[in-house]
C-alpha cells in the first residue's frame, strides 16, 4: 500500500517554464513533509521541506504548497532549468517518530532547452 | 565537511549467497537509517538505528538485518539472496532522531545473478 501518492510519473517542461509535481497522503499523522531531488548516480538530496503549520514555503525558484484538510503537496519549480533535469521523490513521516520516510514514487522531470 | 559513505558500491551476487553492506554517516550523526531503491517499488525504508539501538524497521523479511556500532558506522546484511534483492541500497545519516533532513549516500547497487 503506497502511502505517499505522487504524480505525474514523467514531466517535460521548456525551459523558463513551471514544472508542478502533486502528492497526496492518508495517514493524518504525518507531519513532516520533504521533498528530494536525485540525480542519476547519486542519492536522494533533501531540496525543500513544510511542516503542516503553514500552507507555504520558498526556496528560490522552488516553491511547496500543503493542503492539511485535502492532505495534499505539491511541489512548484519556477524558471525551470535544464539542470533542473533529475527525479523528485516527496515523502512524509511522523516528526515525532523515527528517521521513517514514506517516499512517492518519483516524478522525472525533463527540462527542454 | 565529508560525506555519508557507502561501500561497496557495486557489487553482484548469485542467489543463496549473503551480502553485508557498509555505511559511514557524517561525523556528528548518530541517525543511520536504510532503504531499498528498485524501479518497481521505488524507496523503501528498511530499518534505522540510532545510538547502536534499532528504533524503527520497514516491512522486509529476516533476511534482512542491521546493525549500529559504537563510532555510529552501520552495516546492513542481506542472507539467502533472491533474484528480487537485486537493488539500489542507500544510506541516510541524520543529526536528529526523527522529523530531520536526511544525508544520503550514493548507494550500494546490489546485482543478483
Amino acid at each position: 500500500q503506497q502511502q505517499v501518492k505522487q504524480s505525474p510519473q514523467s514531466l517535460i517542461v521548456q525551459k523558463g517554464g513551471i514544472s508542478i509535481i502533486n502528492c497526496a497522503y492518508e495517514n493524518t499523522a504525518f507531519d513532516y513533509f520533504p521533498w528530494y531531488q536525485q540525480f542519476p548516480g547519486k542519492g536522494p538530496a533533501l531540496l525543500i521541506a513544510i511542516r503542516p503549520d503553514v500552507s507555504e514555503k520558498k526556496e528560490g525558484r522552488f516553491t511547496i504548497s500543503f493542503n492539511k484538510s485535502a492532505k495534499q503537496f505539491s511541489l512548484h519549480i519556477m524558471d525551470s532549468q535544464p539542470g533542473d533535469s533529475a527525479t523528485y521523490f516527496c515523502a512524509a513521516t511522523p516528526q515525532t517518530g523515527a528517521n521513517n520516510l514514506f517516499f512517492g514514487t518519483g516524478t522525472r522531470l525533463t527540462v527542454i532547452p | 565537511k565529508a560525506g555519508v559513505t557507502q561501500t561497496p558500491r557495486y557489487l553482484i551476487k548469485t542467489r543463496g549467497q549473503q551480502v553485508t553492506l557498509s555505511c559511514s554517516p557524517i561525523s556528528g550523526h548518530r541517525s543511520v537509517s536504510w532503504y531499498q531503491q528498485t524501479p518497481g517499488q521505488g524507496l523503501q525504508f528498511l530499518f534505522e538505528y540510532f545510538s547502536e539501538t534499532q528504533r524503527n524497521k520497514g516491512n522486509f523479511p529476516g533476511r534482512f538485518s542491521g546493525r549500529q556500532f559504537s563510532n555510529s558506522r552501520s552495516e546492513m546484511n542481506v542472507s539467502t539472496l533472491e533474484l528480487g534483492d537485486s537493488a539500489l541500497y542507500l544510506c541516510a545519516s541524520s543529526i536528529l532522531q526523527g522529523g530531520g533532513e536526511l544525508f544520503f549516500g550514493e548507494g550500494s547497487r546490489l546485482t543478483v545473478l
